[in-house]
């Protein structure tokens, strides 16, 4: 079991380009989700997504885009980056959200560090 | 909407001694609440997750408790070891929202 894993670990970026992060899992989880860690601000939840083919926003949505095609991978794009999203991005994952069941709480990736210039 | 805020945001403490750490969130309809550890440059390591109809949880030398009614929880870790030494975040699992609200963390550091 690899857990959650996020591709890439570092990145720099000029503003105006794109990227894609990559988050996967293998535990079958249900849940996935993107925050962001800045100094001062906590983690923030960006997007996230209850199941395969769904996505919802979550407390910082704006100048991100996300997709979930498949139930293991948990994709987060910015179409023109911006030096306000440097930042550490990490992806988490849970078995079920408010399913009722009791949950076995979030796992989360080692994150990926973006640098807008 | 929900805010958590964690008392004190650092915290400096000698090997052995028993410590709390503290989080309060504002709105007491919770999912449930969970710990984490963070080590600098690193994840989040999920450390103890109290369900909202519990009162505490313990893995080794930590115990968690949770008083929903007065919008609390705290860690409390016992004989305290430099490997302790990390950032401690709380969060609380909203039932209205399907997300996790954060702390801001208490950055603990156990001197030897």
């Amino acid at each position: 079991n690899a857990g959650v894993t996020q591709t890439p670990k570092f990145r720099v970026l000029k503003t105006g380009q794109s990227m894609t992060l990559l988050c996967a899992q293998d535990m079958n989880h249900e849940y996935m989700y993107w925050y962001r860690q800045d100094p001062g601000m906590g983690l923030r939840l960006i997007h996230y997504s209850v199941g395969e083919g769904t996505t919802a926003k979550g407390e910082v949505p704006d100048g991100y885009n996300v997709s979930r095609l498949k139930k293991q991978n948990f994709l987060l794009g910015l179409e023109s980056a911006a030096p306000s999203q440097t930042s550490v991005y990490f992806c988490a994952s849970s078995y079920t959200g408010l399913s009722g069941l009791a949950g076995d709480g979030e796992f989360f990736g080692p994150g990926t560090r973006l640098t807008v210039l | 909407k929900q805010e958590v805020t964690q008392i004190p945001a650092a915290l400096s403490v000698p090997e052995g001694e028993n410590l709390v750490l503290n989080c309060s969130f504002t709105d007491s309809a919770i999912y449930n609440l969970q710990w984490f550890r963070q080590d600098p440059g690193k994840g989040l390591t999920s450390l103890l997750l109290i369900q909202s109809s519990q009162r505490e949880q313990t893995s080794g030398r930590l115990n968690a408790s949770l008083d929903k009614s007065s919008g609390r929880s705290t860690l409390y870790i016992a004989a305290s070891q430099p490997g302790d030494s990390a950032t401690y975040l709380c969060a609380a699992f909203d039932n209205a929202g399907n997300m996790l609200t954060f702390g801001g963390g208490t950055r603990l550091m156990v001197k030897p």
